[in-house]
């Protein structure tokens, strides 16, 4: 079946550093790709998308490349600020008829220091 | 944002009580889903709907049902609640199912 593996967290950075959260995934079929962003006490925000191979997502200073070759779709960012605090979720969408959901890795927490 | 809200947004329960989750949209789309999130499983599937009166199960439906008599509205009920339920509950809404879902902002359900 369709699987994420997402890497594992917390994840604490300083300001200004470089940030790559990692993710993997098992799929049959094409699905698209994404990165939700939850913030404390929020829910689940689209960050960014993909639809098919060789595609990059980009939002907010994030960005994210499908890589079907590899099946990976990373998450960088290459200046982090301290509102970008927060737990990153990498999932993968529906792949054929009858399988009609996302699938989601476990979340990786994402915590910048001034 | 896409219109979501949930109610109650948060609740204390005890167990063996049935308990009733609210999801309403105003954006009219075909797909509505709840997923729970607990620490270490990411957000899980319960069951999704994909039309009025059209449901099916996801991951971890044991325990809970589900109803959509409107366009507008996807009911979660917990038949019996027990300690293993408590969790955060979100409401999620699509268009179809190949497009972004869009999350509402979560019920913190504790049972005692």
């Amino acid at each position: 079946g369709n699987s994420v593996t997402q890497m594992e967290g917390p994840v604490t950075l300083s300001e200004e550093a470089f940030l790559t959260i990692n993710c993997t995934y098992t799929a049959t079929g094409y699905p698209s790709l994404f990165w939700y962003v939850q913030y404390p006490g929020e829910g689940l925000q689209l960050l960014l998308k993909a639809t098919k191979a060789d595609d990059k997502g980009s939002n907010k200073g994030f960005e994210a490349t499908y890589r079907k070759e590899t099946t990976s779709f990373h998450l960088e960012k290459g200046s982090v600020q301290v509102s970008d605090s927060a737990v990153y979720f990498c999932a993968l969408g529906p792949t054929n008829f009858g399988n009609e959901k996302l699938t989601f890795g476990t979340g990786t927490r994402l915590t910048i220091i001034p | 944002d896409a219109g979501i809200t949930q109610s109650p947004r948060h609740k204390v329960t005890e167990t063996g009580t049935p308990v009733t989750l609210r999801c309403h949209q105003t954006e009219n789309h075909r797909y509505m889903y709840w997923y729970r999130q607990d620490p270490g499983h990411g957000l899980r599937l319960i069951h999704y709907s994909y039309g009025v009166k059209d449901t099916d199960k996801g991951e971890v439906s044991d325990g809970y049902s589900v109803s959509r008599s409107k366009t507008e509205d996807f009911l979660l009920t917990l038949e019996s609640a027990t300690s293993s339920q408590t969790s955060v509950y979100f409401c999620a809404i699509s268009a179809q199912a190949q497009e972004t879902q869009y999350f509402g902002p979560g019920t913190r359900l504790l049972v005692l």
